[in-house]
C-alpha cells in the first residue's frame, strides 16, 4: 500500500527566506505527483502536478521536483511571504490502469512571519 | 466560472439521519471525485466516477452512496449517519483521470463541514 509522507509537519520561518518542504512515497510506480495548498477552513487548491516522467515543474515563486525511483519530491519557495502561509500537501496517484486513487500525505503546516 | 461548488457548507444531523451532499462543476470535467478530511488521517477518497454513468469504490466508502447525476453534478449520500461520520467532505473533479498527465489536476471545492450528534 502506498505510504506517503511529509516532513516537518510543521514550518516556521521570517519573512523572505527560501524553504523547502518534503514529500516522500513508498511505491516508486506512479503516474504523478500533485501539490496542493490549503488555506484554514478552505479547499484544497492544486499547485503544481509533476508527471512521472519530468523532473521538476515551476510556477512563479514555487518550484517542486521529482526523483521518483528514491520516492521523494520537494516544494521550493523562493523569497517567502506572509501570504503564502498555509498547509501545504502532496498527492501521488498510482500508474496502472485504472488507478484513480490519489494518496495524500497529511501535509507541512507553513508559518511565514512578517 | 464557479470552478467545483459544493452544498451545503454546514450541517448537523443527529445518529440515524440521512441527507444528501450535493457537488457541481462548470468546467466541463469528466471526473468527479468525494473525499474526506480528519484531523491525523489526511484526506481519503470515499467514492469516485472516472466518467459520467460510473462510479468506483475508494478508499472509505462503508456508510455511503453516491450518484452521478449527469456529467456536471456528483451527490454524496449517508443514509444512516453516525458520529464517526463527523469530518470535512470535499468534492474535486479533473478533466480526465485516466492519462496521468496534467488533465489530471484536481479541482477541490470549498468542502462541507458535517457534525453527527
Amino acid at each position: 500500500k502506498q505510504e506517503v509522507t511529509q516532513i516537518p509537519a510543521a514550518l516556521s520561518v521570517p519573512e523572505g527566506e527560501n524553504l523547502v518542504l518534503n514529500c516522500s512515497f513508498t511505491d516508486s510506480a506512479i503516474y504523478n505527483l500533485q501539490w496542493f495548498r490549503q488555506d484554514p477552513g478552505k479547499g484544497l487548491t492544486s499547485l503544481l502536478l509533476i508527471q512521472s516522467s519530468q523532473r521538476e515543474q515551476t510556477s512563479g515563486r514555487l518550484n517542486a521536483s521529482l526523483d521518483k525511483s528514491s520516492g521523494r519530491s520537494t516544494l521550493y519557495i523562493a523569497a517567502s511571504q506572509p501570504g503564502d502561509s498555509a498547509t501545504y500537501l502532496c498527492a501521488v496517484r498510482p500508474s496502472g490502469a485504472g488507478s484513480y486513487q490519489l494518496t495524500f500525505g497529511k501535509g507541512t503546516k507553513l508559518s511565514v512571519i512578517p | 466560472n464557479a470552478g467545483v461548488t459544493q452544498t451545503p457548507k454546514f450541517q448537523v444531523l443527529k445518529t440515524g439521519q440521512s441527507m444528501t451532499l450535493q457537488c457541481a462543476q462548470d468546467m466541463n470535467h469528466n471526473s468527479m471525485y468525494w473525499y474526506r478530511q480528519d484531523p491525523g488521517m489526511g484526506l481519503r477518497l470515499i467514492y469516485y466516477s472516472a466518467s459520467e454513468g460510473t462510479t468506483d469504490k475508494g478508499e472509505v466508502p462503508n456508510g455511503y452512496n453516491v450518484s452521478r447525476l449527469n456529467k456536471r453534478e456528483f451527490s454524496l449520500r449517508l443514509e444512516s449517519a453516525a458520529p464517526s461520520q463527523t469530518s470535512v467532505y470535499f468534492c474535486a473533479s479533473s478533466e480526465l483521470s485516466w492519462t496521468g498527465g496534467d488533465a489530471d489536476t484536481q479541482y477541490f471545492g470549498p468542502g462541507t463541514r458535517l457534525t453527527v450528534l
